[in-house]
């Protein structure tokens, strides 16, 4: 099974700063790759997924990340936060085909000062 | 489509009483799965469910939980008796197929006194 580490309990940044949210998972010969987002009293929501295909992938508030094999990491990135964007940011790995059961990291909670 | 529903959003009882939890699945969706949220543990996968058959339940804590899904538009989890350590919020997802993302329902916030 997967198992996925986010390095960095809290994050905290200033507005209009960049920022990265590190995920690292174990190794596999092919893995499905997430990253959800938690506002505050609500459920997680996709941001952006690697299924396959092109190894940088996007969302459409600004976010993005890389699948990177061989540093087994799929980090995400934003250029330029806003307050807006605070919230706790999930990494989750999965293999696909049999029964998919994902594995979530510990979360990460990105914290925007004004 | 209302998404993932949830039921109750808000649940307070005492440490002994019964709780269930409901959910109803986005239509079509062919898996099930019931988490925990803690601030201590963070998101654990308590129950997985695929085409209304339990497939994992070895994240369940002990035998005082049980979750079913007599058909593919309802599931429940039950706590019998409650203790103050199961207080949680507790989601459930449900997703399409192997390898797409989870859609997650708002989650039931349980208080167990």
């Amino acid at each position: 099974a997967q198992s996925v580490t986010q390095l960095d309990s809290q994050v905290p940044v200033f507005e209009e700063a960049p920022v990265e949210l590190r995920c690292n998972y174990s190794s596999s010969v092919s893995v499905y790759l997430f990253w959800y987002v938690q506002y505050p009293n609500q459920g997680l929501q996709l941001l952006l997924k690697y299924l396959s295909g092109s190894t940088l992938v996007e969302s459409i508030n600004g976010f993005e990340a890389e699948f990177n094999k061989s540093q087994t990491s799929f980090h995400l990135r934003k250029p330029s936060v806003h307050i807006s964007d605070t919230a706790e940011y999930f990494c989750a790995a999965g293999e696909p085909g049999g029964s998919y059961i994902p594995t979530f990291g510990r979360g990460t909670s990105l914290i925007v000062h004004p | 489509d209302a998404g993932v529903i949830q039921s109750p959003r808000h649940e307070v009882t005492e440490m002994g009483q019964e709780v269930t939890l409901r959910c109803k699945p986005i239509s079509g969706h062919n898996s099930l799965f019931w988490y925990r949220q803690t601030m201590m543990r963070g998101l654990e996968l308590l129950i997985y469910f695929n085409n209304n058959v339990p497939i994992d339940d070895s994240g369940m804590p002990e035998d005082r939980f049980s979750a079913k899904m007599p058909n593919a538009s309802f599931s429940t989890l039950k706590i019998q008796p409650s203790e103050p350590r199961d207080s949680a919020v507790y989601f459930c997802a449900t997703q399409y197929r192997v390898g797409n993302e989870q859609f997650f329902g708002p989650g039931t916030r349980l208080t167990v006194l």
